[in-house]
């Protein structure tokens, strides 16, 4: 069974503080999505890495692949408050299925 | 481009009673679309994996006479959870993959529907 460990589960931060959320494996995934959640809402797509050792930039935010695409991250630089929500780390499967981490629930504070 | 509507948003019904959600993709086609549950404060669990034309496959656990399945075309896929009780209640969410193209990897969701079993 693939499984992603997603760390940390809860972040609370200052508003202009640095902060990484990590997604492990052991297992090899054929793509990585990161996707950014508000309550009550459906899941919004961050971004899609899909070559070991890629890295992707969308503003303030960082996404990196492994080398062995068994793991992600996501740095976020200068937090603000806007960026407040749950981030699902999801890998793809051969099957097309989609793997889910457990999800961090970021607060930045003003 | 990519968009997922689900609807209702939000339902409300009585215990026993059956409830229908559906998922259509706007402006793309989708072979496969799949079904999600979420819980408060939680990350989503897939239920099921709903297929245009043939049968809709189930995860473990997940019981396919309580939660009917249907992908009439392209672009709808309907969830019935059926005889609803309240520990059904949740948040369901469902996702379409682009037949074709550069995001045929990617799933694009739609903003779910709050079912709450009175």
């Amino acid at each position: 069974t693939q499984l992603l460990e997603q760390s940390p589960q809860f972040l609370s931060i200052q508003e202009g503080e640095n902060l990484t959320v990590y997604c492990n494996s052991s297992s090899v995934f054929s793509s990585l999505q990161w996707y950014r959640q508000e309550p009550g809402e459906g899941p919004v797509l961050l971004v899609t890495v899909v070559t070991g050792g890629e890295v992707k930039k969308l503003k303030r935010l960082t996404f990196q692949f492994g080398d062995a695409r068994k793991d992600s991250s996501l740095h976020i630089t200068a937090a603000q408050p806007g960026d407040t929500g749950l981030y699902l780390c999801a890998g793809g499967n051969q099957g097309g299925k989609l793997i889910f981490g457990q999800g961090t629930e970021l607060s930045v504070k003003p | 481009g990519a968009v997922v509507s689900q609807h209702p948003s939000w339902v409300i019904c009585k215990s026993g009673t059956s409830v229908k959600i559906e998922c259509r993709s706007l402006d793309f086609q989708a072979t496969t679309m799949f079904w999600y549950r979420q819980f408060p404060k939680q990350s989503l669990m897939l239920m099921a994996t709903s297929n245009e034309g043939s049968k809709a496959t189930y995860e473990q656990g997940v019981e396919k006479d309580k939660f009917l399945i249907n992908h009439a075309s392209l672009t709808l896929s309907t969830l019935t959870v059926t005889s609803a009780h309240p520990e059904d209640s949740s948040f369901y969410i469902c996702s379409a993959r682009p037949q074709s193209g550069l995001a045929v990897r990617e799933q694009f969701f739609g903003p779910g529907t709050r079912l709450t079993v009175l």
